[in-house]
C-alpha cells in the first residue's frame, strides 16, 4: 500500500527566512510525485509534477526536489502570501488513464510579516 | 482553458434533499474523479471515470451517485445525506501524455448538510 509521509505538520516562517518541507513516500514504483498548495476552503493549486531521482523543478520562490524516498519544497525568502498548505501526493502505477493519487497530511505553513 | 469548474461553490441541504454537484473541464482530459475532503485532511478518493466509465469506485455509500453524461462533465447526485456528509467536495480532471501527466482540481463545493 501507498505510503506519503509528509514533516513537519505545521511552520512558522518570518519574512524572507527559507525553509524546506519534506515528503517520504512508500510506493510501489513511482509513476509521479505532485506537490499542490491548498488555501482555506479552496480546492488544491498545481505546482510540481516529479517523475524520476534527481529531478528539480522551480516556479518563482519554490524549488521541489526528489530522491529515491523523499522529495523536498524549499521555499526562498517567502512572503505571507505563501501561507498556505502544501500537499504532497503520489500517483499509483499501472494504469494509464484514471489514476488515484495518495495524498500525505499536508504540511500548514504561516509567514510572519 | 486549464480549469476545473464546479458548481455550486456552497450548498446548504436537508436530509431528504436531493442535489446534484456537477463539474465540467474543457482540456480533453479523459478521466475525472470525485474527492472528499474534510477539515484539515487531505482528499480521499471517492469515484474515478475513465473514458465516461466508471472504473473506481471506493466503497462509497448508494447515497452517492455519480454520472459522467459526456468526456467534460461529471456529476454527483446526492440523496438522504447526514450530518457527517458535510465536506468539500473536490472534482479532478487527469491525461497522460508522453512528456507529462497533469492532473487538475476544480475550487470545490463546500457542502453542509443540515
Amino acid at each position: 500500500e501507498d505510503q506519503v509521509t509528509q514533516s513537519p505538520e505545521a511552520l512558522r516562517l518570518q519574512e524572507g527566512e527559507s525553509s524546506s518541507l519534506n515528503c517520504s513516500y512508500t510506493v510501489s514504483g513511482l509513476r509521479g510525485l505532485f506537490w499542490y498548495r491548498q488555501d482555506p476552503g479552496k480546492g488544491p493549486e498545481f505546482l510540481f509534477t516529479l517523475y524520476s531521482a534527481g529531478e528539480e523543478k522551480e516556479k518563482e520562490r519554490l524549488k521541489a526536489t526528489l530522491t529515491k524516498k523523499e522529495s523536498f519544497l524549499h521555499i526562498t525568502a517567502p512572503k505571507p502570501e505563501d501561507s498556505a498548505t502544501y500537499l504532497c501526493a503520489v500517483q499509483a502505477p499501472g494504469e494509464t488513464s484514471g489514476s488515484r493519487l495518495t495524498f500525505g497530511e499536508g504540511t500548514q505553513l504561516t509567514v510572519n510579516p | 482553458d486549464t480549469e476545473v469548474t464546479q458548481t455550486p461553490k456552497h450548498l446548504v441541504m436537508g436530509m431528504t434533499n436531493k442535489k446534484s454537484l456537477k463539474c465540467e473541464q474543457h482540456m480533453g482530459h479523459r478521466a475525472m474523479y470525485w474527492y472528499k475532503q474534510k477539515a484539515k485532511k487531505p482528499p480521499e478518493l471517492m469515484f474515478v471515470y475513465s473514458y465516461e466509465k466508471l472504473s473506481i469506485n471506493e466503497s462509497v455509500p448508494s447515497r452517492f451517485s455519480p454520472e459522467c453524461p459526456n468526456s467534460s462533465l461529471l456529476n454527483l447526485h446526492l440523496h438522504a445525506l447526514q450530518p457527517e456528509d458535510s465536506a468539500l467536495y473536490l472534482c479532478a480532471s487527469s491525461a497522460r501524455t508522453e512528456l507529462n501527466y497533469g492532473y487538475t482540481f476544480g475550487s470545490g463545493t463546500r457542502l453542509t448538510v443540515v
